[in-house]
């Protein structure tokens, strides 16, 4: 069985702070994926980054970065510098083959 | 290429009704998705294909859902015999299945459905 838990309903950061979004995982799966997306008011399911299992470096793109932690099955979405645009539902999302569990989601809150 | 397409982005019916959604996704996508999302939750897993191959479905899909990708390319979801319950967002994604390919998910922006 898969399971994606994010216990953070909603979060509040100041713009130009850094956030770190909470995700575990479950999976009996050697191999596997996880993904973060960010979901804005307007609807839209954006990617924002992968961290593969076997990958041994923890992944980044731009202002996110992924704190894998293989151990405690977690994998923790850190926002550098946060902008008033990223103020969304932010939605971890892992598992293996094409059936990919997402989590609940966090909302996330920039003020300014 | 526009991106994934979804029509009808929305669609109010009667309760008893059947609806069907349809889904054109990246042109050379191999895979394609259907989720479920419901106000404050996240996406939920219906089924998703591997070119024209439906390969899983959720136990939470009942009878009445059915899903197709006649063809490989696009696909239609139908529910039949609507009911209130199935009022929510239908997300389709498509992504490229290969070893080098991360493997995200590019998502359309969704058929609202509501079931009065």
């Amino acid at each position: 069985a898969q399971k994606i838990t994010q216990t953070q309903p909603g979060m509040f950061v100041q713009e130009k702070e850094a956030v770190t979004l909470d995700c575990t995982y479950d999976t009996s799966d050697q191999s596997y994926g996880l993904f973060w997306y960010k979901q804005p008011s307007s609807g839209e399911m954006i990617f924002l980054i992968y961290q593969g299992s076997y990958d041994e470096q923890n992944a980044t793109e731009g202002r996110y970065s992924l704190n894998f932690q293989k151990a405690r099955k977690s994998a923790n979405l850190v926002i550098s510098a946060s902008q008033l645009g990223d103020s969304a539902m932010y939605f971890c999302k892992g598992g293996s083959q094409g059936n990919l569990i997402f989590g609940k989601g966090t909302k996330l809150s920039v003020k300014p | 290429d526009t991106g994934v397409s979804q029509d009808p982005r929305h669609k109010i019916t009667k309760r008893g009704q059947n609806v069907t959604f349809r889904c054109d996704p990246i042109s050379e996508h191999n895979r394609l998705y259907w989720y479920r999302q419901t106000l404050g939750q996240g996406p939920e897993f219906l089924t998703y294909f591997q070119n024209e191959a439906q390969l899983e479905k959720s136990r939470l899909l009942s009878d009445r859902f059915s899903a197709e990708r006649p063809k490989g390319s696009f696909s239609t979801l139908e529910i039949q015999r609507t009911e209130q319950g199935d009022s929510a967002m239908y997300l389709c994604a498509s992504s490229l299945s290969l070893e080098s390919n991360t493997g995200e998910l590019f998502f359309g922006e969704g058929s609202r459905l509501t079931v009065l």
